[in-house]
């Protein structure tokens, strides 16, 4: 199961654009790379998922380079309840391996 | 009406013992999971059923089993609880490559 590493904590000021980088040096060529956000005492909600290049929705953009090595989640101009834990995860046939996630904290 | 639900939603028990935590989907998936979440650990995975004939160990399964009574249902057990159980145990459900579709947890306490 490919290991992702993500800060483990972020700060951003109310209607600032937030990046979160997450590295996945070990993925695969069949592997996914897919984004959860989780509020406390709820089950993390699907965010946004890519295979290369760049993926947008109505609430996030997935940026994933050529070598795939990487991946950075796009939120545009964050609001009080995008406060949340964001995860980054890596996988094709297999479950997905939640770590820590990256704790963001968005200040009015 | 909510795709995954779990019964019950908060559970004090004690040590000793046995106590099975449920999991229904209206999705429609055939893969099920269960996850334990401890404070600032994230989420780990208990077990995972990829149909109702196939039920696999994930990370932390000591103490742990599980049943996959229908393609829409999968049963966590706890066959002796003890305190360091004490977590927010979550069902999700998916299909091959897509997203994982999460229930609204169960907070358990062992005393």
């Amino acid at each position: 199961l490919a290991k992702t590493t993500q800060p483990i904590s972020m700060d951003s000021y109310e209607g600032q654009e937030v990046n979160i980088t997450c590295s996945h040096n070990n993925i695969a060529t069949n592997d996914y790379i897919t984004w959860y956000q989780q509020f406390p005492s709820q089950g993390p909600r699907f965010i946004i998922q890519g295979y290369k290049t760049k993926v947008t929705n109505e609430v996030a953009s997935l940026f994933i380079p050529a070598d795939r090595k990487s991946s950075t989640l796009s939120l545009p101009r964050v609001s009080l309840s995008d406060t949340a834990v964001y995860y980054c995860l890596v996988s094709g046939n297999t479950p997905l391996v939640f770590g820590k996630g990256t704790r963001l904290s968005v200040i009015a | 009406d909510a795709d995954v639900t779990q019964t019950p939603r908060n559970r004090i028990t004690k040590t000793g013992k046995r106590i099975m935590l449920e999991c229904s989907q209206t999705k429609g998936h055939d893969r099920m999971y269960w996850y334990r979440q401890d404070p600032g650990l994230g989420l780990r995975l208990i077990y995972y059923s990829f149909d109702v004939k196939d039920i696999n160990k994930g990370e932390i399964s000591d103490g742990y089993s599980v049943s996959r009574q229908a393609q829409a249902k999968f049963s966590l057990s706890l066959e002796s609880a003890i305190p360091n159980q004490t977590a927010l145990y979550f069902c999700a459900t998916s299909d091959p490559g897509y997203e994982q579709y999460f229930g609204p947890g169960t907070r358990l306490t062992v005393t």
